[in-house]
């Protein structure tokens, strides 16, 4: 089974900390994805990432950065976190042959008090 | 841009009814169309999906039909149990988009006993 790991299941952090998420996926996909999930808005598309160091704004990219120096990690970086990005973040990977089947992991709730 | 609407949550049911959520989309072109759902503290699970216009997904008791004259994937289940209690996202991908979702906003079911 394909299994897409983050790191950190729960975080609390203070306003303007620098914030990383990090994301591994085990199935050598091509492609990995960062969602934010927040009541009554679904998942929203923050960055995407087609190959090792490649990078693509999504939806929502403002606030955040993205890394992909491995194929199996793809890392979220928020440089000043901030109250309104409290939100449940849900990384995501599939692969570029069989691209219609995307795997999530568990998400990261993430607090910034 | 494409775009996908779900119906208003959120739903409660008694265990053995009808269970129907209307999805509709708008997308260029010929999209795959998929349902996901996260139950309570996980991440998102594939529970079904279909490619082409008069394709139907069917899993776990759950079906869904890809209409393309209605651009709609509603979907449908004859008899829930309170274990399908959780919150359906349905989600269409194009085909150039390296697989990225677009998601509705997410209907959150509950099945009483």
């Amino acid at each position: 089974d394909v299994k897409v790991t983050q790191s950190s299941r729960y975080l609390v952090k203070r306003t303007g900390e620098k914030v990383f998420l990090e994301c591994v996926q085990d199935m050598d996909h091509e492609n990995m994805f960062w969602y934010r999930q927040d009541p009554g808005l679904g998942l929203r598309l923050i960055y995407f990432s087609y190959d090792v160091k490649m990078k693509e704004k999504g939806d929502i990219p403002e606030g955040y950065s993205v890394s992909r120096e491995k194929k199996e990690r793809f890392s979220l970086i928020l440089e000043s976190a901030s109250t309104n990005q409290t939100s449940m973040y849900l990384c995501a990977s599939s692969s570029r042959d069989r691209g219609l089947t995307i795997y999530f992991g568990e998400g990261s709730w993430l607090t910034v008090v | 841009g494409d775009s996908v609407t779900q119906m208003e949550g959120p739903v409660t049911l008694s265990e053995e009814a009808f269970l129907t959520i209307n999805c509709t989309y708008t997308a260029t072109g010929y999209p795959s169309l998929f349902w996901y759902v996260q139950y309570p503290g996980e991440g998102l699970q594939l529970l079904l999906k279909a490619t082409k216009a008069d394709d139907k997904g069917s899993n776990k008791g759950f079906e869904a039909t890809y209409r393309k004259e209605t651009t709609s994937f509603h979907l449908e289940k004859g008899s829930v149990q309170v274990s399908d209690s959780a919150v359906y996202f349905c989600a269409l991908t194009g085909g150039t988009s390296y697989g990225k979702l677009t998601f509705g906003q997410g209907t959150i079911l509950t099945v009483h006993p």
